[in-house]
């Protein structure tokens, strides 16, 4: 089926680093989400990005939606311990497809204190 | 405010059994989604209910199947298990149809033996 690719796959970074992963896609998406998974626990949502160009913050997180609607990225500044675990890209189509989201493959974080 | 409940959290069948599992949505939400997720595999979309219908229907064979009542409670059944089945199941409900970002729950871990 259709598959995002996520990148890097892992990171292990100093804490106090900013982080940046971004996500790509043969197709076009309406919307693009970025959630977060902890072990034992289902992914939470972080951001969800509604139009193309938007870009939007969270605290320390912010994630643009692209231009050609085929790509997004999100950053993380001034990383913390607590920002560990893995992050997820996911598209969705919207209007007729429902709320079905596709994945990208996770990007792994790991922070040094 | 309570999120999305998946019960039960754990489970353990042998090859050839079925299992059925539960999601009660966040209150008020009305579309609810299932995902499985590997580690080889990712994050994969099996169904998605909205007003007691089934709506999308990821590629997964006709052993996987749910439903949704008319509190958009769902379950999902697997029939005649197999040991690539092991995986974590997640749920997720939406507000509504299309276009609505999705929210998980915890998931229930199925261990197939």
């Amino acid at each position: 089926g259709q598959q995002l690719n996520q990148s890097p796959q892992s990171m292990f970074i100093q804490e106090g680093e900013d982080v940046s992963m971004n996500c790509t896609s043969s197709s076009i998406f309406n919307t693009w989400l970025w959630y977060k998974q902890d072990p034992g626990e289902g992914p939470v949502l972080l951001i969800a990005l509604y139009k193309a160009g938007e870009l939007t913050s969270n605290g320390r997180l912010t994630a643009q939606f692209g231009i050609t609607r085929k790509d997004s990225f999100l950053n993380i500044s001034a990383s913390i311990p607590s920002d560990v675990g893995i992050y997820f890209c996911a598209g969705q189509l919207g209007d007729n497809a429902g709320n079905m989201l596709t994945f990208g493959g996770g990007t792994r974080l790991m922070v040094k204190p | 405010k309570a999120g999305v409940t998946q019960t039960p959290r754990y489970l353990i069948k042998t090859r050839g059994q079925q299992v059925t599992l539960s999601c009660s949505p966040i209150s008020g939400h009305r579309s609810v989604s299932w995902y499985q997720q590997t580690p080889g595999q990712g994050l994969q979309f099996l169904f998605e209910y909205f007003s007691e219908t089934q709506r999308n229907k990821g590629n997964f064979p006709g052993r996987f199947s749910g439903r949704q009542f008319s509190n958009s409670r769902s379950e999902m059944n697997v029939s005649t298990l197999e040991l690539g089945d092991s995986a974590l199941y997640l749920c997720a409900s939406s507000l509504g149809w299309g276009g609505q970002p999705q929210h998980f729950g915890d998931g229930t871990r199925l261990s197939i033996l």
